[in-house]
């Protein structure tokens, strides 16, 4: 069983709807918890970070995570062509440095 | 902002020659990790560096090495290439979170 599970899809939404992106973890040791983009032949990149259970915003980006559950989700609201890409989500051991990846979510947002 | 760098972009090898890839931080990141991401795979895990010290060891083949320098810039040196170790390369910077940034990586091509 991996460490980091996450649905590879791929999904596909029309332009304006609300996506919604889940991992699960095994591992209750875990701390750090973010959400990677990566766009075709591109390295990802950090969209989202969270240390504590709860919600974080940013823009149009919320990152959930639910520690009793070891659940981490990522809603997109208002959805766009642009946010077409592999999402990938990851976890970290806090100085660790060992660092797990979801095998990444491909969206696919249709204008 | 700086982003992490990496050289070159793209290089082109051919069978049992020799690879070097560059990774250049973030201004005051003191580590590096690299990663290997074969077609269609995940990101694996390769190895990293703190403080020009090798800090951690994941799937790196014998043929492979990396040193971190002084001015905190690493290289990967990639030896008898392999059509295997055809994949896209990225590193990845860390400064004193956990947060990490990657770079744009170097798409290999062994013929």
């Amino acid at each position: 069983q991996k460490e980091v599970e996450q649905d590879p899809g791929p999904l596909s939404v029309p332009e304006g709807a609300i996506v919604s992106l889940n991992c699960t973890y095994s591992n209750s040791a875990f701390q750090y918890f973010m959400w990677y983009r990566q766009y075709s032949r591109k390295g990802p990149e950090l969209l989202m970070y969270t240390y504590s259970s709860g919600n974080k915003e940013d823009g149009r980006f919320t990152a959930q995570v639910d520690k009793s559950s070891k659940y981490i989700s990522l809603f997109i609201r208002d959805s766009q062509p642009s946010d077409s890409a592999t999402y990938l989500c990851a976890t970290l051991v806090y100085n660790f440095n060992k660092f797990y990846f979801g095998s990444g979510t491909k969206l696919n947002v249709k204008p | 902002a700086a982003g992490v760098i990496q050289s070159p972009r793209h290089l082109i090898k051919e069978k049992r020659e020799t690879a070097t890839l560059k990774c250049y931080p973030i201004p005051r990141h003191d580590t590096v990790y690299w990663y290997q991401q074969g077609p269609g795979q995940d990101p694996q895990f390769l190895i990293s560096f703190y403080e020009k010290m090798q800090s951690d060891k994941g799937s790196i083949p014998d043929r492979f090495s990396a040193q971190q320098f002084s001015d905190y810039h690493s290289e990967l040196n990639m030896s008898s290439l392999e059509l295997g170790d055809s994949a896209l390369y990225f590193c990845a910077s860390s400064g004193q979170t956990s947060e990490r940034d990657f770079g744009p990586g170097t798409r290999l091509l062994v013929l």
